[in-house]
Protein backbone atom coordinates (compact mmCIF):
# COMPACT_ATOMS: atom_id res chain seq x y z
CA UNK A 1 0.00 0.00 0.00
CA UNK A 2 0.93 3.31 -0.22
CA UNK A 3 1.48 5.25 2.91
CA UNK A 4 3.35 8.88 3.98
CA UNK A 5 4.43 8.99 7.87
CA UNK A 6 5.66 12.26 9.84
CA UNK A 7 5.25 13.42 13.77
CA UNK A 8 1.89 14.54 14.70
CA UNK A 9 3.48 17.68 16.62
CA UNK A 10 7.06 19.29 17.07
CA UNK A 11 7.72 21.82 19.31
CA UNK A 12 10.18 24.10 19.04
CA UNK A 13 11.73 27.78 20.42
CA UNK A 14 12.25 30.46 18.38
CA UNK A 15 15.13 31.50 16.91
CA UNK A 16 16.30 27.31 16.86
CA UNK A 17 16.81 25.07 13.98
CA UNK A 18 14.01 22.11 13.81
CA UNK A 19 13.56 18.63 11.97
CA UNK A 20 10.72 17.62 10.21
CA UNK A 21 11.31 14.02 9.28
CA UNK A 22 9.22 11.62 6.20
CA UNK A 23 8.82 8.45 5.59
CA UNK A 24 6.71 7.37 2.26
CA UNK A 25 6.09 4.35 0.43
CA UNK A 26 4.71 4.78 -3.08
CA UNK A 27 3.86 2.86 -5.93
CA UNK A 28 6.37 4.04 -8.27
CA UNK A 29 8.04 7.48 -7.44
CA UNK A 30 8.22 10.59 -8.97
CA UNK A 31 9.19 13.04 -6.09
CA UNK A 32 8.49 14.56 -2.80
CA UNK A 33 7.33 17.59 -1.79
CA UNK A 34 6.76 19.54 1.19
CA UNK A 35 3.76 22.06 1.74
CA UNK A 36 3.25 24.52 4.55
CA UNK A 37 -0.14 25.27 5.64
CA UNK A 38 -0.85 28.03 8.25
CA UNK A 39 -4.66 27.06 10.40
CA UNK A 40 -7.38 27.67 8.82
CA UNK A 41 -5.59 28.28 5.27
CA UNK A 42 -4.52 26.60 2.24
CA UNK A 43 -1.68 24.60 1.84
CA UNK A 44 1.49 26.55 0.66
CA UNK A 45 4.42 24.50 -1.94
CA UNK A 46 7.93 24.90 -0.48
CA UNK A 47 9.79 21.93 -1.63
CA UNK A 48 10.36 19.16 -4.45
CA UNK A 49 13.25 16.60 -4.04
CA UNK A 50 13.28 14.01 -6.95
CA UNK A 51 17.32 13.14 -6.82
CA UNK A 52 18.42 11.74 -3.83
CA UNK A 53 20.39 15.32 -1.91
CA UNK A 54 19.83 18.44 -0.07
CA UNK A 55 18.15 21.60 -1.45
CA UNK A 56 18.34 24.63 -0.04
CA UNK A 57 16.07 27.98 -0.22
CA UNK A 58 16.76 30.41 2.22
CA UNK A 59 15.82 29.22 6.16
CA UNK A 60 14.10 26.45 4.37
CA UNK A 61 15.66 22.87 3.56
CA UNK A 62 14.57 19.78 2.10
CA UNK A 63 16.35 16.47 1.86
CA UNK A 64 16.00 13.31 0.20
CA UNK A 65 17.17 9.70 0.36
CA UNK A 66 15.24 7.28 -2.23
CA UNK A 67 16.72 4.60 -1.18
CA UNK A 68 15.87 4.54 2.45
CA UNK A 69 12.32 5.96 1.04
CA UNK A 70 13.11 8.87 3.41
CA UNK A 71 13.05 13.27 3.18
CA UNK A 72 13.18 15.58 5.89
CA UNK A 73 12.62 19.86 6.27
CA UNK A 74 15.07 21.84 7.63
CA UNK A 75 13.83 24.93 9.37
CA UNK A 76 16.93 27.27 10.16
CA UNK A 77 16.10 30.66 12.49
CA UNK A 78 12.61 29.61 13.52
CA UNK A 79 10.28 32.76 13.46
CA UNK A 80 6.70 32.50 15.38
CA UNK A 81 5.24 32.80 11.68
CA UNK A 82 6.53 29.93 10.86
CA UNK A 83 4.38 28.28 13.34
CA UNK A 84 2.14 26.04 11.24
CA UNK A 85 1.57 22.43 9.72
CA UNK A 86 4.10 21.08 7.40
CA UNK A 87 2.63 18.41 4.83
CA UNK A 88 5.25 15.77 3.32
CA UNK A 89 4.05 14.24 -0.01
CA UNK A 90 5.14 11.69 -2.15
CA UNK A 91 4.11 11.54 -5.86
CA UNK A 92 3.58 8.08 -7.44
CA UNK A 93 4.03 6.54 -10.88
CA UNK A 94 0.42 7.90 -11.71
CA UNK A 95 1.80 11.75 -11.07
CA UNK A 96 -1.39 11.51 -8.05
CA UNK A 97 0.31 12.97 -4.00
CA UNK A 98 0.23 10.71 -1.24
CA UNK A 99 -0.51 12.76 1.68
CA UNK A 100 1.00 12.42 5.12
CA UNK A 101 -1.26 13.87 8.18
CA UNK A 102 0.68 16.67 8.72
CA UNK A 103 3.22 17.86 11.43
CA UNK A 104 2.04 20.57 13.69
CA UNK A 105 5.23 22.85 14.46
CA UNK A 106 4.37 25.14 17.60
CA UNK A 107 7.31 27.89 18.32
CA UNK A 108 7.90 28.98 21.57
CA UNK A 109 9.35 32.68 22.29
CA UNK B 1 -5.40 38.75 -8.92
CA UNK B 2 -4.50 35.27 -10.66
CA UNK B 3 -5.18 31.70 -8.83
CA UNK B 4 -8.32 29.90 -7.65
CA UNK B 5 -11.56 31.00 -6.41
CA UNK B 6 -13.44 28.75 -4.31
CA UNK B 7 -17.03 28.89 -3.30
CA UNK B 8 -18.54 29.12 -0.82
CA UNK B 9 -16.47 29.43 1.67
CA UNK B 10 -18.68 28.05 4.35
CA UNK B 11 -21.72 26.44 4.14
CA UNK B 12 -23.94 24.66 6.13
CA UNK B 13 -26.43 21.97 5.39
CA UNK B 14 -29.06 19.59 5.82
CA UNK B 15 -28.69 15.73 5.58
CA UNK B 16 -30.07 14.82 1.83
CA UNK B 17 -29.45 18.34 0.16
CA UNK B 18 -27.80 18.57 -3.12
CA UNK B 19 -24.61 20.80 -2.79
CA UNK B 20 -22.31 21.86 -5.40
CA UNK B 21 -18.92 23.72 -4.00
CA UNK B 22 -17.26 25.73 -7.14
CA UNK B 23 -14.02 26.27 -8.16
CA UNK B 24 -12.59 28.27 -11.06
CA UNK B 25 -9.07 28.99 -11.85
CA UNK B 26 -7.85 31.73 -14.12
CA UNK B 27 -3.98 30.06 -14.68
CA UNK B 28 -4.99 27.92 -17.52
CA UNK B 29 -3.98 25.20 -15.71
CA UNK B 30 -4.67 21.45 -17.57
CA UNK B 31 -5.30 19.26 -14.12
CA UNK B 32 -7.34 20.46 -11.17
CA UNK B 33 -8.37 18.60 -7.89
CA UNK B 34 -10.62 17.74 -5.24
CA UNK B 35 -9.82 16.83 -2.05
CA UNK B 36 -11.68 16.76 1.43
CA UNK B 37 -9.20 17.68 4.30
CA UNK B 38 -9.86 16.55 8.00
CA UNK B 39 -8.28 16.12 11.73
CA UNK B 40 -5.79 14.05 11.91
CA UNK B 41 -5.85 12.86 8.28
CA UNK B 42 -3.95 13.93 5.26
CA UNK B 43 -5.34 15.38 2.33
CA UNK B 44 -7.43 12.67 0.57
CA UNK B 45 -7.88 12.94 -3.32
CA UNK B 46 -11.94 13.07 -4.41
CA UNK B 47 -12.09 13.89 -7.86
CA UNK B 48 -9.25 14.79 -10.48
CA UNK B 49 -9.48 15.88 -14.17
CA UNK B 50 -5.94 15.96 -16.20
CA UNK B 51 -7.64 18.27 -18.85
CA UNK B 52 -10.93 19.59 -19.69
CA UNK B 53 -13.34 17.23 -20.64
CA UNK B 54 -11.93 14.50 -19.11
CA UNK B 55 -12.34 13.10 -14.77
CA UNK B 56 -10.91 10.36 -12.67
CA UNK B 57 -11.86 9.39 -9.45
CA UNK B 58 -9.28 9.42 -6.71
CA UNK B 59 -9.35 7.87 -3.57
CA UNK B 60 -12.84 9.16 -2.27
CA UNK B 61 -14.82 9.66 -4.93
CA UNK B 62 -18.20 7.73 -3.36
CA UNK B 63 -21.43 10.41 -3.15
CA UNK B 64 -19.38 13.11 -5.49
CA UNK B 65 -19.71 13.79 -8.69
CA UNK B 66 -17.46 16.37 -10.69
CA UNK B 67 -17.21 17.89 -14.73
CA UNK B 68 -15.16 19.53 -16.25
CA UNK B 69 -16.76 21.18 -19.49
CA UNK B 70 -13.82 23.92 -19.79
CA UNK B 71 -10.31 24.69 -18.68
CA UNK B 72 -11.63 27.18 -15.96
CA UNK B 73 -14.10 25.55 -14.12
CA UNK B 74 -14.10 22.00 -11.98
CA UNK B 75 -17.58 22.02 -9.74
CA UNK B 76 -18.16 19.27 -7.43
CA UNK B 77 -21.89 18.16 -6.70
CA UNK B 78 -22.67 16.13 -3.40
CA UNK B 79 -25.83 14.60 -5.26
CA UNK B 80 -27.20 13.78 -1.29
CA UNK B 81 -25.22 14.92 1.89
CA UNK B 82 -24.46 12.82 4.66
CA UNK B 83 -22.66 13.92 7.71
CA UNK B 84 -19.36 11.94 7.27
CA UNK B 85 -19.36 14.44 4.26
CA UNK B 86 -18.83 17.24 6.79
CA UNK B 87 -15.27 18.06 6.15
CA UNK B 88 -12.99 21.26 4.65
CA UNK B 89 -12.68 20.94 0.72
CA UNK B 90 -9.88 22.23 -1.09
CA UNK B 91 -9.93 22.42 -4.89
CA UNK B 92 -6.61 22.96 -6.41
CA UNK B 93 -4.49 22.68 -10.10
CA UNK B 94 -1.56 22.72 -11.38
CA UNK B 95 0.31 22.80 -15.08
CA UNK B 96 0.18 19.75 -16.38
CA UNK B 97 -0.21 16.09 -14.65
CA UNK B 98 3.54 15.21 -14.24
CA UNK B 99 4.57 18.55 -13.30
CA UNK B 100 5.23 19.36 -9.45
CA UNK B 101 3.46 22.63 -7.54
CA UNK B 102 0.11 22.42 -6.32
CA UNK B 103 -2.20 26.16 -6.17
CA UNK B 104 -4.74 25.46 -3.91
CA UNK B 105 -8.26 27.96 -3.75
CA UNK B 106 -8.57 28.60 0.03
CA UNK B 107 -11.05 25.98 0.97
CA UNK B 108 -14.80 25.42 1.50
CA UNK B 109 -16.13 24.36 5.10
CA UNK B 110 -19.08 21.77 4.68
CA UNK B 111 -21.18 20.76 7.96
CA UNK B 112 -23.70 18.43 7.02
CA UNK B 113 -26.03 18.22 9.89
Amino acid sequence: GQNIDQPTEMTATEGAIVQINCTYQTSGFNGLFWYQQHAGEAPTFLSYNVLDGLEEKGRFSSFLSRSKGYSYLLLKELQMKDSASYLCAGMDSNYQLIWGAGTKLIIKP
Amino acid sequence: IAGITQAPTSQILAAGRRMTLRCTQDMRHNAMYWYRQDLGLGLRLIHYSNTAGTTGKGEVPDGYSVSRANTDDFPLTLASAVPSQTSVYFCASKNGQSSGELFFGEGSRLTVL
